[in-house]
């Protein structure tokens, strides 16, 4: 069975300090891998995914992740944080049934 | 912690009829709940957004009178696939936020677990 893991509930940064959220999966095959930005009172959007092609993977808006097997993670950076970053960051598996299997959420706060 | 319970995880039905997905917050109240529907190989796509006590809001696109959204306590939210065809097979999901501990006024979102829903 898949899971995923979020370590953090809330993350605060600086504007303009890096951005670190973690993320670790359990999967008993190779599995697909995604971060999903929500800001305040708006629909999901997928920053960007993992699918067996290359281990760093990059998004939007300055984002990227790496798919790191041997420790189980995919955790989600940016070099340099904006006010717009605020938001609410969920880290997803693919299921073996085609579903989606969310993380508990990380909320990025970006002080000025 | 939070957990939303979202039944049925798998569902099929025959073209015509009506399939209701129930979402329930168990140790929370969510006043607020969002449904959203995955189409294959893409991104969540929010379909709508229920309130308890009034009409839910439709995002753009979304038939209201196919997906009837009811939010009927602070615990339940359902959304009806109403008169189902092939092309809504799809996998449902829905979320609710609730107040994130220790941060004052900040919410996170909980998720189901899904609906798989396939229309023969």
């Amino acid at each position: 069975a898949q899971s995923v893991t979020q370590l953090d509930s809330h993350v605060s940064v600086s504007e303009g300090t890096p951005v670190l959220l973690r993320c670790n999966y359990s999967s008993s095959y190779s599995p697909s891998l995604f971060w999903y930005v929500q800001h305040p009172n708006k629909g999901l959007q997928l920053l960007l995914k993992y699918t067996s092609a290359a281990t760093l993977v990059k998004g939007i808006n300055g984002f990227e992740a790496e798919f790191k097997k041997s420790e189980t993670s995919f955790h989600l950076t940016k070099p340099s944080a904006h006010m717009s970053d605020a938001a609410e960051y969920f880290c997803v598996v693919g299921g073996s049934q085609g579903n989606l299997i969310f993380g508990k959420g990380t909320k990025l706060s970006v002080k000025p | 912690g939070a957990v939303v319970s979202q039944h049925p995880s798998w569902v099929i039905c025959k073209s015509g009829t009506s399939v209701k997905i129930e979402c329930r917050s168990l140790d929370f109240q969510a006043t607020t709940m969002f449904w959203y529907r995955q189409f294959p190989k893409q991104s969540l796509m929010l379909m709508a957004t229920s309130n308890e006590g009034s009409k839910a809001t439709y995002e753009q696109g979304v038939e209201k009178d196919k997906f009837l959204i009811n939010h009927a306590s602070l615990t339940l939210s359902t959304l009806t696939v109403t008169s189902a065809h092939p092309e809504d097979s799809s996998f449902y999901i829905c979320s609710a936020p609730r107040a994130l501990a220790g941060v004052s006024g900040a919410n996170v979102l909980t998720f189901g677990a899904g609906s798989r829903l396939t229309v023969l």
